[in-house]
């Protein structure tokens, strides 16, 4: 199994502009996770999804962020626009019941 | 709410030493806990969980933690130090009874002296 898996790895881009992050879940798990990490703030909870739906959408910052869970093995975070202060690494994490979340190695954003 | 507290925000020790890092929880129901780790520039990497079966738990790369109830504890121990072992450790509660909303603490960085 490959894991979780997130693309880009690393994005820089204009102020302004959208900006679109990917992940593929574990084949099989059922929740989907997205985080953001900041040196000041810590990891923090995005958005989570329980087949492919959204359950809990609090912790999306602001109506310039939204999520999408088309199908099992896709979902994506979009920022449009994009603000440096969304500079941060943005995880996505898969889960099955109770073994735990499984990570991906993060998109390091800077938006300048 | 739940919360999780970790002590401390560093901790030192030497290669070949025991290794403790700390994490407390508040809660009114049983929790489960996690510890994860986060190496420079990855991701974070489940170490071992606690689901309310046995109150200690072995995990990967020779971790371990025992859940107090008493204490409302989870502390992470290893007995020997790998310079390996230096990264970032997360404690993680959930009072859902699963993952779908868990609590982060806000991390201790493990530095290994040779």
């Amino acid at each position: 199994d490959a894991g979780v898996i997130q693309s880009p790895r690393h994005e820089v881009t204009e102020m302004g502009q959208e900006v679109t992050l990917r992940c593929k879940p574990i084949s099989g798990h059922d929740y989907l996770f997205w985080y953001r990490q900041t040196m000041m703030r810590g990891l923090e909870l995005l958005i989570y999804f329980n087949n492919n739906v959204p359950i809990d959408d609090s912790g999306m910052p602001e109506d310039r962020f939204s999520a999408k869970m088309p199908n099992a093995s896709f979902s994506t975070l979009k920022i449009q626009p994009s603000e440096p202060r969304d500079s941060a690494v943005y995880f996505c994490a898969s889960s099955l019941a109770n073994y735990g979340y499984t990570f991906g190695s993060g998109t390091r954003l800077t938006v300048v | 709410a739940q919360s999780v507290t970790q002590l401390d925000s560093h901790v030192s020790v030497s290669e070949g030493t025991p290794v403790l890092l700390r994490c407390n929880y508040s809660s009114s129901y049983s929790p489960s806990l996690f510890w994860y780790v986060q190496h420079p520039n990855k991701g974070l990497q489940l170490l071992l969980k606690y689901t309310s079966a046995a109150t200690l738990v072995k995990g990967i790369n020779g971790f371990e933690a025992e859940f107090k109830k008493s204490e409302t504890s989870f502390h992470l121990t290893k007995p020997s130090a790998h310079m390996s072992d230096a990264a970032e450790y997360f404690c993680v509660v959930s009072f859902s009874g699963g993952y779908q909303k868990v609590t982060f603490g806000t991390g201790t960085k493990l530095q290994v002296i040779p």
